[in-house]
């Protein structure tokens, strides 16, 4: 079954830089996945997709701070430079035969 | 720049059909594949399902724990997506949001709109 797993929350302080992970189930190691941003009271936006060889592709007019990484069965999403609109809800999502699949996010608060 | 906005009653009644509508602006509906997804209040997020309208072939897929209420269909001629969910509960209650799916090796969302609630109450 493919699943995503996330940590629920992370933190870090202002001016830092945060490593999110996003881990694939076990026989989807080679998933391409997406990373999406949900600031408070808004709706999700869509911020890059991370292939399994660490290749990303950014959506539109989507800061350099934002990267992504992969490593086995985890993607990576990298914010360096932390700033106060950084602090939001992220999820990763993927896709199989016929299905999209969301991982339960991450809420990252800025210190 | 591609634009989604969602429309739709904010109520509907328990065992009633929620019916909502997302209206696609900046490219055609034709040209790609296009999903609904909905987030409870305070939880994440819930793929519903896609339609794919390519060369006058449409075609369906929906998430399994909601395939027997579900119907996502296309109006070409509003470039608009529709979607109807039958026999509503209080666990329907929810912001729905329509989103261009890109498809195949691609089924990311790289557009969404901006949601809009809809209250599942007698």
């Amino acid at each position: 079954q493919l699943v995503l797993t996330q940590s629920p929350s992370a933190s870090a302080s202002l001016g830092a830089s945060v490593k999110l992970t996003c881990t694939l189930s076990s026989g989807h190691s080679t998933y391409a996945i997406a990373w999406h941003q949900q600031q408070p009271e808004k709706g999700p936006r869509y911020l890059m997709k991370v292939n399994s060889d660490g290749s990303h592709s950014k959506g539109d007019g989507i800061p350099d701070r934002f990267s992504g990484s992969s490593s086995g069965a985890e993607r990576y999403l990298t914010i360096s430079s932390l700033q106060s609109e950084d602090e939001a809800d992220y999820y990763c999502q993927t896709w199989g035969t016929g299905i999209r699949v969301f991982g339960g996010g991450t809420k990252l608060t800025v210190l | 720049q591609v634009q989604l906005q969602e429309s739709g009653p904010g109520l509907v009644k328990p065992s009633e059909t929620l019916s909502l509508t997302c209206n696609v602006s900046g490219d055609s509906i034709s040209r790609y594949y296009w999903s609904w997804i909905r987030q409870p209040p305070g939880k994440g997020l819930e793929w519903i399902g896609w339609i794919a309208y390519i060369s006058d072939s449409g075609s369906t897929n929906y998430n399994p724990s909601l395939k027997s209420r579900v119907t996502i269909s296309v109006d070409t001629s509003k470039n608009q997506v529709s979607l109807k969910l039958s026999s509503v509960t209080a666990a329907d209650t929810a912001v729905y949001y329509c989103a261009r799916d890109g498809g195949g090796g691609h089924a990311y969302f790289d557009y969404w709109g901006q949601g809009t609630l809809v209250t599942v109450s007698s």
